[in-house]
């Protein structure tokens, strides 16, 4: 009974380095929504994705973020040149229906980001 | 665009009292509405959810929760919370369209023995 599953668990990385998140959807979920929780934050929405395709990218940084939901294999946050302040946790959600429906997501137990 | 405030960072509770946990948000219409809870170290659970009919919903873990349109609010509620309920609870809305869940800054519960 496979959730979304979100790997690594935890990562550490040096200023400058890269950071690769993934996430695997629940089986049948082919919308993928990737959010943000910094310290005594809420969750900030980063973006939407669905196979190949990026839906809404509105809440992505300009600079150094992207994410892909490729045809196969999971869907990945990429973060270049890691900053201090992208330490965080990571949250994967995904949804069956898309945001047409009322929205409601499963999410995965994170990837908690720190930059040393 | 929509937002959600809860105004409550932290509330404690001692085991066996009840709990309400305050939540209104901000949209034009009605949304679609949530509550999850997030326990330490992990991923966030729906306890419960509101999208049309009965004001008053059911969750799991015993809770419950009642919209109220005129007040634009959606208050979680538990009659006897339990030790094991300590943890952070969040509310969000939903507004259909391509953005998602917009979430609260989280409710973090601290239970008294």
């Amino acid at each position: 009974n496979a959730g979304v599953m979100q790997n690594p668990r935890h990562l550490v990385r040096r200023r400058g380095q890269e950071a690769r998140l993934r996430c695997s959807p629940m089986k049948g979920h082919s919308h993928v929504y990737w959010y943000r929780q910094l310290p005594e934050e809420g969750l900030k929405f980063m973006v939407y994705l669905q196979k190949e395709n990026i839906i809404d990218e509105s809440g992505m940084p300009k600079e150094r973020f992207s994410a892909e939901f490729p045809k196969e294999g999971p869907s990945i946050l990429r973060i270049q040149q890691v900053v201090r302040g992208d330490s965080a946790a990571y949250f994967c959600a995904s949804s069956p229906f898309g945001t047409m429906n009322t929205g409601e997501l499963f999410f995965g137990e994170g990837s908690r980001l720190t930059v040393l | 665009a929509q937002s959600v405030t809860q105004p409550d960072i932290h509330i404690t509770v001692s085991e066996g009292a009840s709990l309400e946990l305050r939540c209104n948000y901000s949209y034009g219409a009605t949304p679609y509405l949530f509550w999850y809870v997030q326990s330490p170290g992990q991923g966030l659970q729906l306890l419960l959810k509101y999208f049309s009919g009965d004001t008053l919903v059911q969750g799991i873990k015993g809770f419950e929760a009642e919209f109220k349109r005129s007040q634009s609010s959606f208050n979680l509620r538990k009659p006897s919370v339990h030790w094991s309920d300590a943890a952070e609870y969040f509310c969000a809305v939903g507004v259909g369209g391509a953005d998602g869940l917009t979430f609260g800054k989280g409710t973090h519960l601290i239970i008294q023995p």
